[in-house]
């Protein structure tokens, strides 16, 4: 069964540091792997997005990794802002049926 | 970018009336769209998968006769929850994906619906 979990579930930091959020998947063959940002009560929203062939993708200053081998990921936010504070998803598609598996997610709190 | 759209963003309705939720894809033709709903502080809960033009693929545990969902263009799909009971108060939120896009979902904003 296509699997993706997420550590932590939930992560508080001073507004300023850097924090990395890890998501590991079971998704076989593989085809892409996002990382979205939701803010309570809106829809998420696309951070970054990895085929097999990419290994690290940056948008401002989220940073995401992906090791295929070992099926892992992280997402790196530097100089973290209080507007960060939201959750962060991890949604691996496989290459059959289009199907997305999506992580439970981690809550970010970046507190002043 | 590509952007959906969900209509309304919120909406409060009696016990036992029908609700209907629009999700567009503003420009681009979605090929498929999905449905979620999304409780406080939980994860993303797949309800269906439609594809436009054919029925909808529920999950399991999801009553199509009760949620029902229409695929009728390449950039509209609804989401009708029937005779709408207090359990049925949660976030719901649409996405989009077109062919050939990796199958990258485009999320619309979320409606949040309250039944009294």
């Amino acid at each position: 069964k296509n699997q993706v979990e997420q550590s932590p579930q939930s992560l508080i930091i001073l507004e300023g540091k850097n924090c990395t959020l890890q998501c590991n998947y079971t998704v076989s063959p593989f085809s892409n792997l996002r990382w979205y940002k939701q803010d309570t009560g809106r829809g998420p929203v696309s951070l970054t997005i990895m085929t097999f062939s990419e290994n690290t993708k940056s948008n401002g200053r989220y940073t995401a990794t992906l090791d295929a081998d070992t099926k892992q990921s992280s997402l790196h936010i530097t100089a973290s802002q209080l507007s960060d504070s939201a959750s962060y998803i991890c949604v691996v598609s496989g290459l059959r049926a289009g199907k997305s598996t999506f992580g439970d997610g981690t809550t970010l709190t970046v507190k002043p | 970018g590509a952007v959906v759209s969900q209509h309304p963003s919120w909406v409060i309705c009696k016990s036992g009336t029908s609700v209907k939720i629009e999700c567009r894809s503003l420009d681009f033709q979605a090929t498929t769209m999905f449905w979620y709903r999304q409780f406080p502080k939980q994860s993303l809960m797949l309800m269906a998968t439609s594809n436009e033009g054919s029925k909808a693929t529920y999950e399991q545990g999801v009553e199509k006769d009760k949620f029902l969902i229409n695929h009728a263009s390449l950039t509209l799909s609804t989401l009708t929850v029937t005779s709408a009971h207090p359990e049925d108060s949660s976030f719901y939120i649409c996405s989009a994906s077109f062919a050939g896009g990796w199958y990258e979902q485009f999320f619309g904003p979320g409606t949040r619906l309250t039944v009294l």
